[in-house]
């Protein structure tokens, strides 16, 4: 079974300031990564996802994210944020093997950025 | 390409009542999610449907149940509407292997009475 927690259910911040958007994840089998935004009343916009290859994985809108192994995390950042960015952004895994292939989300962390 | 297209938008139902959501996958993705999202909530995992037969389920009861068409489009059907019911319902689509990532709707909100 897998599992996905992420660690600020809301993140202020001020415009141009960097953040970072915390998750950890539980899996016993290999897993892809993704995160996700979700504007209000929208749905889900996939920002960028870690298949294999470099930890390191760079995505739209200027974020980026790096999957650490060792500590089963998959941290989101942004050096210099902007007002659009308010949303709300979930992490998610995928068992790489099984032939549901759903994703395991985590609760969300909603990210206002503050003029 | 189009993206995944749901309706209707927004809905209200009486408890106990019927309820059937439909869905139109991205063209050329074979595979249909649904998802519910309750409010403040990350969304949960329904069912999958590929080539038209239920492919994997989360842990929801029987009385929710779905679709695939041959054309990939789906439907959701809840029987016996609860309160709880009420959240945002979300279709995703995509190929089959899950590393090519999920296209997802805007979802049609429920909200049961």
């Amino acid at each position: 079974a897998q599992s996905v927690t992420q660690l600020d259910s809301q993140v202020p911040v001020f415009e141009e300031a960097p953040v970072e958007l915390r998750c950890n994840y539980s899996s016993s089998v290999s897993v892809y990564l993704f995160w996700y935004v979700q504007y209000p009343n929208q749905g889900l916009q996939l920002l960028l996802k870690y298949l294999s290859g470099s930890t390191l994985v760079k995505g739209i809108n200027g974020f980026e994210a790096e999957f650490n192994k060792s500590q089963t995390s998959f941290h989101l950042r942004k050096p210099s944020v902007h007002i659009s960015d308010t949303a709300e952004y979930f992490c998610a895994v995928s068992p790489r093997r099984g032939s549901q292939g759903n994703l395991i989300f985590g609760k969300g962390t909603k990210l206002s950025v503050k003029p | 390409e189009t993206g995944v297209t749901q309706s209707p938008t927004h809905l209200i139902k009486t408890r106990g009542q019927q309820v059937t959501l439909r869905c139109s996958s991205q063209s050329g993705h074979n595979t249909v999610s649904w998802y519910q999202q309750a409010l403040g909530q990350g969304p949960q995992f329904i069912f999958q449907y590929y080539r038209e037969e239920e492919n994997g389920r989360g842990n929801f009861p029987p009385r929710f149940s779905g679709l695939q068409f041959p054309n990939y489009s789906s439907e959701l059907n809840v029987n016996a509407l609860e309160l709880d019911d009420s959240a945002l319902y979300l279709c995703a689509s995509s190929l089959l292997v899950p590393q090519h990532g999920y296209t997802f709707g805007s979802g049609t909100r429920l909200t049961v009475v």
